[in-house]
C-alpha cells in the first residue's frame, strides 16, 4: 500500500542553520513527489514538486528536495532557515488510478520551530 | 486572481445534524478535491470531482458526499455528525487535475 513517512514529529533549529527536513515513501511505481507548507490556521501551500527527470528540485522560498529512488527517500532542504519558515511542513505522493490524479497521500508533517 | 475560497472558515455544529461547507475554485479551474486534516489522522483525501462528475473517493463513511456544479463550485455535506468529524477542512482546485493544486484556507468544523 502506498504511503508517506516523516519520521521527525518536531524539529528545531537555529535562524540561519541549515535544515533538511526527511520523508520516506512508498509506492510500487514511479512516484509523484511534493513537500507542502503549512501555517498556523492556514491551508497548504506547494513548495515544490517532483515528476521526473533531474533529481534535485528547486522549489520556492530557497527549498529544494533530492529524490532518492534507492533509498525511497525526499528529503527537504534548506541551506539557511530563517525565522518565518517556522510552519509545519508535508511530504506527500500523488496516486495515479482510474484516470484520477487528485489523490494525495501526505505523511503526518514534521513541525519546524526557529531559534534566534 | 482570486485564490481558493471556502465557506465558511469557521462551523460549530451538534452531533446528529448535518453540515454543508463550499468551496469556490480559481476561475478556470476544473478539478476539486477536498481533505480532512485532523490530529490524529493527519491529512485524508476525501473526494475528486471533475466537470460534475466524482473520480475518486477516499475511504470514508456514506455520511461524507459531495458535488460539482458546473461553474466548478463545489460542496461537500456531512450528515449525522459525530464529535470524530470535528477537523479541518480543506479545498484543493486545479485546472484538470494534473496536481498543480491551490490549496484553500479551509473550513474548521467543531461538532460538540
Amino acid at each position: 500500500a502506498q504511503s508517506v513517512t516523516q519520521p521527525d514529529i518536531h524539529i528545531t533549529v537555529s535562524e540561519g542553520a541549515s535544515l533538511e527536513l526527511r520523508c520516506n515513501y512508498s509506492y510500487g511505481a514511479t512516484p509523484y513527489l511534493f513537500w507542502y507548507v503549512q501555517s498556523p490556521g492556514q491551508g497548504l501551500q506547494l513548495l515544490l514538486k517532483y515528476f521526473s527527470g533531474d533529481t534535485l528540485v528547486q522549489g520556492i522560498k530557497g527549498f529544494e528536495a533530492e529524490f532518492k529512488r534507492s533509498q525511497s527517500s525526499f528529503n527537504l532542504r534548506k541551506p539557511s532557515v530563517h525565522w518565518s519558515d517556522a510552519a509545519e511542513y508535508f511530504c506527500a505522493v500523488g496516486v495515479r488510478e482510474r484516470g484520477s490524479q487528485g489523490n494525495l497521500i501526505f505523511g503526518k508533517g514534521t513541525k519546524l520551530s526557529v531559534k534566534p | 486572481k482570486a485564490g481558493v475560497t471556502q465557506t465558511p472558515r469557521y462551523l460549530i455544529k451538534t452531533r446528529g445534524q448535518q453540515v454543508t461547507l463550499s468551496c469556490s475554485p480559481i476561475s478556470g479551474h476544473r478539478s476539486v478535491s477536498w481533505y480532512q486534516q485532523t490530529p490524529g489522522q493527519g491529512l485524508q483525501f476525501l473526494f475528486e470531482y471533475f466537470s460534475e462528475t466524482q473520480r475518486n473517493k477516499g475511504n470514508f463513511p456514506g455520511r461524507f458526499s459531495g458535488r460539482q456544479f458546473s461553474n466548478s463550485r463545489s460542496e461537500m455535506n456531512v450528515s449525522t455528525l459525530e464529535l470524530g468529524d470535528s477537523a479541518l477542512y480543506l479545498c484543493a482546485s486545479s485546472l484538470s487535475g494534473d496536481y498543480g493544486y491551490t490549496f484553500g484556507s479551509g473550513t474548521r468544523l467543531t461538532v460538540v
